[in-house]
């Protein structure tokens, strides 16, 4: 079967960095997408890796090691604006997208 | 660019009342997508269609469940009859339909749906 995972919840403070992983199993690969999705809205794109290795992004950055079927997002200089769930999601060989459960992170002053 | 548009934006109801979700895509996307989202079952893709075509509707969850797509910039959602355990968040979302980065759905506000 397919499979994405990453942590439920983090928490942070304001000002720091914060990594979120992402694992997956999948029929095949075609890319990984980030999306970020705040509380009562909608998911909004952050970024897409195909290729191994960093992606950066003003205070985001996204990494893809394939061997390892492996993902993270890293958050820069946090702000409470960035309290949010982030869902990982892979295009399949299919280029059907299959999502990752979300994972809540909390900023705290 | 508007972006995807989703209405009714909120939607209470009766169990066993037709409820109709409507999506107006980004103009020039060739995929449409239905998701349904719930705290419990999180993100779930409904159906999706290419080119106006149904491609995949395995995640509909029964009969009860309808999508139309009778032109490239409009699609429905159907629920009938309508029960409590439907209510959740409907979202649609588009996107171009072709490879890597062109496949990256932009979604709409959603529809927050409440069967009573």
């Amino acid at each position: 079967g397919q499979n994405i995972d990453q942590p439920t919840e983090m928490t942070a403070t304001e000002g720091a960095i914060v990594q979120i992983n992402c694992t997956y199993q999948t029929s095949g690969f075609n890319g990984l997408f980030w999306y970020q999705q705040h509380a009562g809205e909608a998911p909004t794109f952050l970024s897409y890796n195909v290729l191994d290795g960093l992606e950066e992004k003003g205070r985001f950055s996204s990494f893809l090691s394939r061997s390892k079927g492996y993902s993270y997002l890293l958050l820069k200089e946090l702000q409470m604006k960035d309290s949010a769930s982030y869902l990982c999601a892979v295009l399949d060989s299919n280029y059907q997208l299959i999502w990752g459960a979300g994972t809540k992170l909390i900023i705290k002053p | 660019d508007a972006g995807v548009i989703q209405s009714p934006r909120h939607e209470v109801t009766e169990m066993g009342q037709e409820v109709t979700l409507r999506c107006k895509p980004i103009s020039g996307h060739n995929s449409l997508f239905w998701y349904r989202q719930t705290m419990m079952r999180g993100l779930e893709l409904l159906i999706y269609f290419n080119n106006n075509v149904p491609i995949d509707d395995s995640g509909m969850p029964e009969d009860r469940f309808s999508a139309k797509m009778p032109n490239a910039s409009f699609s429905t959602l159907k629920i009938q009859p309508s029960e409590p355990r439907d209510s959740a968040v409907y979202f649609c979302a588009s996107s171009f339909g072709l490879s890597g980065p062109q496949e990256t759905q932009y979604f709409g506000p959603g529809t927050r749906l409440l069967v009573l």
